[in-house]
C-alpha cells in the first residue's frame, strides 16, 4: 500500500526566508505526486503535481517541487516566504490511472514577520 | 464559474443518528470523491462516484454510503454515528477520461460534530 510521510508537523520560517517542506513516499512504482494547501476553514487547493516528464515541477504562488526517485522524495520549496503562505500543506500520492489520493498528515507553516 | 459547493457548512448530531451531506461538483465535472479529514490529520479517501456508480472505495465501514444523481451531484450518508465520525468531510470533483489522472477540485467541506 502507498504511504506518504511528511517530516515536521510544524515549520516556522521568517518572512523572506527559504521555505522547505519535506515529503517522502512509499510505493513500488513511481506514483503521481501532489502538493495541496489548505487555508483555515477552507478546502484543499492544488499547488502543483508530478505525473511524468520533467522532475522539477513549478506550481502556483512561487512554489516548486522536485521528484527524486532515488530518494523517494518530493520536497516543496519556495525561495522567499510571504506572510500569505501561512497555511497547512499536504503531500499526496496516487497510482497511475487511479484517482484515489493518499495524503500525508500535513505540515503547518508559520511565517514569522 | 462556481466551484465545488457543499452543504451544510456545519452540522451537529448525536451518537446513533444518521446524517446526509451534499456536494455539487464544479461545472462540467462528472466524478465526485469524498474524503474524511479528522482534526490534525490528512484527508482519507472514503469513495468515488462516476456515472451514478461507486467506482472505488477506501477502508470505511458500510455505515458510510453514497449516491450520485444524474446531474452529477452527490450525497454522503453516515448511519449510526459514532463520536469518531466527527471530522471535516471534503468533496472533490474531476472530469475527463476514466482511468486517466485528472485534477481534483475540492470544496470547502462540511464540519460534522457528533456529541
Amino acid at each position: 500500500a502507498q504511504s506518504v510521510t511528511q517530516l515536521g508537523s510544524h515549520v516556522s520560517v521568517s518572512e523572506g526566508a527559504l521555505v522547505l517542506l519535506r515529503c517522502n513516499y512509499s510505493s513500488s512504482v513511481p506514483p503521481y505526486l501532489f502538493w495541496y494547501v489548505q487555508y483555515p476553514n477552507q478546502g484543499l487547493q492544488l499547488l502543483l503535481k508530478y505525473t511524468t516528464g520533467a522532475t522539477l515541477v513549478k506550481g502556483i504562488n512561487g512554489f516548486e517541487a522536485e521528484f527524486k526517485k532515488s530518494e523517494t522524495s518530493f520536497h516543496l520549496t519556495k525561495p522567499s516566504a510571504h506572510m500569505s503562505d501561512a497555511a497547512e500543506y499536504f503531500c499526496a500520492v496516487s497510482d497511475h490511472g487511479n484517482e484515489k489520493l493518499t495524503f500525508g498528515t500535513g505540515t503547518r507553516l508559520t511565517i514569522i514577520p | 464559474d462556481a466551484g465545488v459547493t457543499q452543504s451544510p457548512t456545519h452540522l451537529i448530531k448525536t451518537r446513533g443518528q444518521q446524517v446526509t451531506l451534499r456536494c455539487s461538483p464544479k461545472s462540467g465535472h462528472d466524478t465526485v470523491s469524498w474524503y474524511q479529514q479528522a482534526l490534525g490529520q490528512g484527508p482519507q479517501f472514503i469513495f468515488q462516484y462516476y456515472e451514478e456508480e461507486e467506482r472505488q472505495r477506501g477502508n470505511f465501514p458500510d455505515r458510510f454510503s453514497g449516491h450520485q444523481f444524474p446531474n452529477y451531484s452527490s450525497e454522503l450518508n453516515v448511519n449510526a454515528l459514532l463520536l469518531g465520525d466527527s471530522a471535516l468531510y471534503l468533496c472533490a470533483s474531476s472530469s475527463g477520461t476514466s482511468g486517466s489522472q485528472r485534477e481534483q477540485y475540492f470544496g470547502p467541506g462540511t464540519r460534522l460534530t457528533v456529541t
